[in-house]
């Protein structure tokens, strides 16, 4: 069955430091987004993207941060400079030609900023 | 903007019992999702409702969209150790964002 996967599982960076988290969602998916959860709390939207470009983003989802989709596989979403408080699992999704809200997740990246 | 809030926030069951959570808004959604997530995992989508009053089964899990269009329940009979997790309930905001709810954390004594 096909899945949503996202590499690396985890990743420790330092403050100030960038970091680029990368996806491939299912491969007939025409919508991509990245939520976020952090530890012990409720999952949260950081941004959608549709054809080539952001379709809707959080207030999250500031300066700090980009998504790009590099290739017809691809999905990436980078923290310029990384705060403390960007420490948390970060999920990218996928949906396809149906439903928009039937969105399938990646196991998640742990993303440790120290 | 819309919050949902899911009960109980945990439970604690034995091998064998039936579930019930539920999940309610302040304001209506024409869709509503149950999600399970295991521990370091991602969300994994259970059932997605489209219609108000819409009962839905997916093995031994059963949802059903509220009339009202502002709560939604998940049932799961017969529980069995590997559906321990936590239950998220979300629908849409906008054209494409999900929100969710905090979790329903089921623990299920053998």
């Amino acid at each position: 069955e096909p899945e949503v996967t996202q590499t690396p599982s985890h990743q420790v960076t330092q403050m100030g430091q960038e970091v680029i988290l990368r996806c491939v969602p299912i491969s007939n998916h025409l919508y991509f987004y990245w939520y976020r959860q952090i530890l012990g709390q409720k999952v949260e939207f950081l941004v959608s993207f549709y054809n080539n470009e952001i379709s809707e983003k959080s207030e999250i989802f500031d300066d700090q941060f980009s998504v790009e989709r590099p290739d017809g596989s691809n999905f990436t979403l980078k923290i310029r400079s990384t705060k403390l408080e960007d420490s948390a699992m970060y999920f990218c999704a996928s949906s396809g030609t149906g439903p928009p809200y039937e969105q399938y997740f990646g196991p998640g990246t742990r993303l440790t900023v120290t | 903007g819309q919050q949902l809030n899911q009960s109980p926030q945990s439970m604690f069951i034995q091998e064998g019992e039936d579930v019930s959570m539920n999940c309610t808004s302040s304001s209506i959604f024409n869709t509503w999702l149950w999600y399970k997530q295991d521990p370091g995992e991602g969300p994994v989508l259970l059932i997605a409702l489209y219609k108000a009053g819409e009962l839905t089964s997916n093995g031994r899990l059963t949802a059903q969209f509220g009339i009202t269009r502002k709560d939604s329940f998940l049932n799961i009979s017969a529980s069995i150790p590997s559906d321990v997790g936590i239950y998220f309930c979300a629908g849409p905001q906008g054209a494409q964002k999900l929100v969710f709810g905090q979790g329903t954390r089921l623990t299920i004594n053998p």
